[in-house]
């Protein structure tokens, strides 16, 4: 079975200052890759994807992340973060097949 | 358009009581989901469905039924509720081929 790793469980970090959540997974064959945002009480929200193409993919609130095949890591990363980005960060992958694997996520807090 | 609705969002089983967690989608979406979120464990699959009629097991299936008559609707019944079963359990939905998910906001269920 796949799994995904997130190895930081907990990342505190200042306001405006970057932050990179860091995701890295088994399967070496084809993946499809995905990155969820969770704000207290609620679901999941897609945040950004990887299906193909560009290796570098874009979130429309400054978010991006990095698919690197070799190293098999799709790490997600902000320049400058907001009180607003404090949530629950999950790595999610798809390998063939309609399974979805989800990393034990990453609380972001964004300090004042 | 509501998306994934899931109902109750709140519930308390007694150890070997039943229920059904309803899910139900509106945006004509083959492929449905369920998921239970553990403090620290991240999402695991529990069931999804491709289709009415099509259901296929997850990573935790063990004390959980599906059913998938129609396109909106995938419920999810507990026969025999236990303490493990405690958990917040999430329906989420996907279009064909599956990229990514919608999730619903939850039913968060307690067994004593």
């Amino acid at each position: 079975a796949q799994s995904v790793t997130q190895l930081d469980s907990q990342v505190p970090v200042f306001e405006e200052a970057p932050v990179e959540l860091r995701c890295n997974y088994s399967s070496s064959v084809s993946v499809y890759l995905f990155w969820y945002v969770q704000y207290p009480n609620q679901g999941l929200q897609l945040l950004l994807k990887y299906l193909s193409g560009s290796t570098l993919v874009e979130s429309i609130n400054g978010f991006e992340a990095e698919f690197n095949k070799s190293q098999t890591s799709f790490h997600l990363r902000k320049p400058s973060v907001h009180i607003s980005d404090t949530a629950e960060y999950f790595c999610a992958v798809r390998p063939t097949g309609n399974q979805f694997y989800f990393g034990t996520g990453t609380s972001l807090t964004v300090i004042p | 358009n509501a998306g994934v609705t899931q109902t109750p969002k709140f519930r308390i089983l007694k150890i070997g009581q039943s229920m059904t967690l309803q899910c139900t989608q509106d945006m004509n979406h083959n492929y449905m989901y369920w998921y239970r979120q553990d403090p620290g464990m991240g999402l695991k699959l529990i069931y999804y469905s491709v289709g009415a009629g099509i259901t296929d097991k997850g990573e935790v299936p063990n004390g959980y039924n599906v059913s998938r008559s129609t396109t909106e609707d995938f419920p999810l019944r507990l026969e025999l509720a236990a303490p493990s079963q405690t958990s917040v359990y999430f329906c989420a939905s996907g279009p064909p081929g599956a990229y990514e998910q919608y999730f619903g906001p939850g039913t968060r269920l307690t067994v004593t």
